[in-house]
């Protein structure tokens, strides 16, 4: 069975600084993709980034950028330059064979 | 395109009473997902659908749960009878294939008095 777990369940960051965010999975299947979603206090889920497993390269999307351990089957989320809308929920998401698998999340706060 | 559109938005309901939660997925997207999210629990994944077959429904709590896909532009997802700890969120999702991100409605967020 595949897992997601998230370490963290809360984290805090100043306003224009940079976080990161842990996550790691464990699954049997070699292929596979990983997403973080991140769900603000409306609870719409919104999906931020995305890796393809077979990718060496780590995904970028703006100030978001993903670190992809595979062997250590790790999935981190930086967030850059961090502003008062990142302020959310942060889901790490694992999917194999349809199947899309959760953490439990990480609250993010930014303070001013 | 519209994004996944669930219905209704809210729901209030005693105890006892059948419950329809229902999802209008992305055209053109051929797996479909509904998840319960709690706070003692977090997302839950209760039934995948692949081409409107149901592939994995290990998540469904109980026999009260009972999830539909007559075709590929709608599902519903029915509690017969709710009990008060069946109130939460209720998320649809569709992908376009296999591995592919999940696109979210706005979910339902049922109470079971």
């Amino acid at each position: 069975a595949q897992t997601v777990t998230q370490s963290q369940p809360e984290m805090s960051v100043q306003e224009a600084e940079t976080v990161t965010l842990s996550c790691t999975y464990d699954t049997s299947e070699s292929d596979y993709y990983l997403f973080w979603y991140k769900q603000p206090p409306s609870r719409q889920m919104i999906l931020v980034i995305r890796q393809e497993a077979y990718k060496q390269q780590n995904a970028t999307e703006n100030r978001f950028s993903v670190n992809f351990q595979k062997a250590a089957k790790s999935f981190s989320l930086k967030i850059s330059d961090s502003q008062l809308g990142d302020a959310a929920m942060y889901f790490c998401a694992h999917s194999t064979a349809s199947k899309l698998t959760f953490g439990t999340g990480t609250r993010l706060q930014v303070t001013l | 395109d519209a994004g996944v559109i669930q219905s209704p938005r809210h729901e209030v309901t005693e105890m006892g009473q059948e419950v329809t939660l229902r999802c209008k997925p992305i055209s053109g997207h051929n797996s479909l997902f509904w998840y319960r999210q709690t706070m003692m629990r977090g997302l839950e994944l209760l039934i995948y659908f692949n081409n409107n077959v149901p592939i994995d429904d290990s998540g469904m709590p109980e026999d009260r749960f009972s999830a539909k896909m007559p075709n590929a532009s709608f599902s519903t997802l029915k509690i017969q009878p709710s009990e008060p700890r069946d109130s939460a969120v209720y998320f649809c999702a569709s992908s376009l294939r296999q591995n592919t991100e999940a696109f979210f409605g706005q979910g339902t967020r049922l109470t079971v008095v």
